[in-house]
């Protein structure tokens, strides 16, 4: 089955810089991947996403980017604010048409950005 | 902005007991999602639905687990004999997109004691 690896675990930029995290994927079949950002006592969040017939997606100050050859894909953010300080999940799947298949996540990077 | 509600928010439960935990999604999903979350680890996927069926599940939703749809629109996840390890943060969630968990439920806090 799919196995996906995030790093860092944990990642400290002061307020403006940029912060980015990686996560690799070992389903070469894997054609969606989306990133989730969850702040304490809640739910993740969807805040980009990108499918594997795109190289590269942007979204204001966050973007993604996806290497299918390597099997690896990146979050940005650009003029980090301290409201970007939450845990942030990579995750990945074979969506199948007709079917609502699995996500599988990565560990997740404590994000905190300091004035 | 519609959202997924999950209720309740928190229960605690005694080994051994039943527990059912309540989703109702938006209105125009089509694709459902059950995972926890055990403390400070990464989310897992418990089973998925479309098409009002069980669509897929992982080898954690055994025998001791069970979805429904009971009015067709809301979704209860059901643990029988519950476990000490059973305690995690569940979420529901739906997408109306191709297969895409677009929108998460805040959650149900489930404590075994």
């Amino acid at each position: 089955g799919e196995n996906v690896e995030q790093h860092p675990s944990t990642l400290s930029v002061q307020e403006g810089d940029s912060a980015v995290i990686k996560c690799t994927y070992s389903d070469s079949a894997s054609n969606y991947f989306p990133w989730y950002k969850q702040e304490l006592g809640k739910g993740p969040q969807l805040i980009i996403d990108i499918r594997s017939n795109v190289g590269e997606k942007k979204d204001q100050r966050i973007a993604v980017t996806l290497n299918k050859t390597a099997k690896h894909f990146s979050l940005h953010i650009t003029e980090t604010q301290p409201e970007d300080s939450a845990v942030y999940f990579c995750a990945a799947k074979w969506g199948r048409p007709g079917t609502a298949s699995k996500l599988t996540f990565g560990t997740g990077t404590r994000l905190q950005v300091t004035l | 902005e519609p959202e997924v509600t999950q209720t309740p928010s928190h229960q605690v439960t005694q080994m051994g007991q039943e527990v059912i935990l309540r989703c109702v999604p938006i209105s125009n999903h089509l694709y459902f999602y059950w995972y926890r979350q055990i403390l400070g680890q990464k989310v897992e996927f418990l089973v998925s639905f479309y098409n009002n069926e069980i669509s897929e599940k992982s080898e954690i939703f055994d025998d001791q687990f069970s979805v429904e749809r009971p009015d067709g629109s809301n979704f209860t996840l059901k643990i029988r004999s519950t476990k000490l390890e059973d305690s995690a943060m569940y979420f529901c969630a739906g997408g109306d997109r191709e297969n895409t968990e677009a929108f998460f439920g805040q959650g149900t806090r489930l404590t075994v004691v």
